[in-house]
């Protein structure tokens, strides 16, 4: 089963504005990352940020973390043409700590 | 620094054809991962190594899936016999720390259609 769920599963937005992913996730971690793929490529690792965090920015990205809720959000801000892409979030699970990925949000920046 | 490195980029196949699908991590990084992502989906975790031994391969069908990490480096990934449902991207991804704990990167896939 998904230990992450990715909140809107589509968002269409225009070039400038501003793009909020939300994820969901069921039991405690002690990290969660963010992953983006454009369409045919691999994943791409865009920022981690631990339990003991609550915000963390780099770039045009700022993530935020509520353990109490088991939530994050992923902001894009003046997003362009190239941030459309499927974004990600992960979690580690189990004894090996294994990465589960959410289904994704899909963002589309029209020009 | 190269990337993680994948062959073939694309695979067609009959069903209960054989297929195998081979990754190269990046230099140094100890664990290698096998993940399976069917369209619409995340990826799912096959199966893990660190180094040549097996950390993970609860996710892996075991009856038609098997892969081999030998001397520690480059890793191959075999389906025998395939399924339609086999058709997916398979992404190999390497860390230099075990588990989630830091980041994974990925290699570009490999997309498997099995008709």
């Amino acid at each position: 089963s998904q230990q992450g769920e990715e909140d809107p599963q589509a968002l269409s937005i225009q070039e400038g504005e501003n793009a909020t992913m939300n994820c969901s996730y069921k039991t405690s971690i002690n990290n969660l990352q963010w992953y983006r793929q454009n369409s045919g490529r691999g994943l791409v690792h865009l920022i981690l940020i631990r339990s003991n965090e609550r915000e963390k920015h780099s770039g045009r990205l700022r993530v935020t973390l509520d353990t109490s809720k088991k939530s994050s959000s992923l902001l894009i801000t003046a997003s362009r043409a190239a941030d459309t892409a499927s974004y990600f979030c992960a979690t580690p699970r189990g004894s090996a700590r294994q990465l589960t990925f959410g289904s994704g949000t899909q963002l589309t920046v029209l020009p | 620094e190269a990337g993680v490195a994948q062959s073939p980029r694309y695979k067609i196949i009959e069903k209960r054809q054989s297929v195998a699908f081979w990754c190269n991590p990046i230099s140094g990084h100890a664990t290698l991962y096998w993940y399976q992502q069917i369209l619409g989906q995340g990826p799912k975790l096959l199966i893990q190594f660190q180094n040549n031994g097996v950390v993970d391969d609860s996710q892996l069908p075991k009856d038609r899936f098997s892969a081999e990490r030998l001397k520690g480096v480059d890793s191959t990934l075999k389906i025998q016999p395939a399924k339609l449902e086999d058709s997916a991207v398979y992404l190999c991804a390497s860390s230099s720390v075990a588990g989630g704990l830091n980041e994974q990167f990925f290699g570009p896939g490999t997309r498997l259609t099995v008709l």
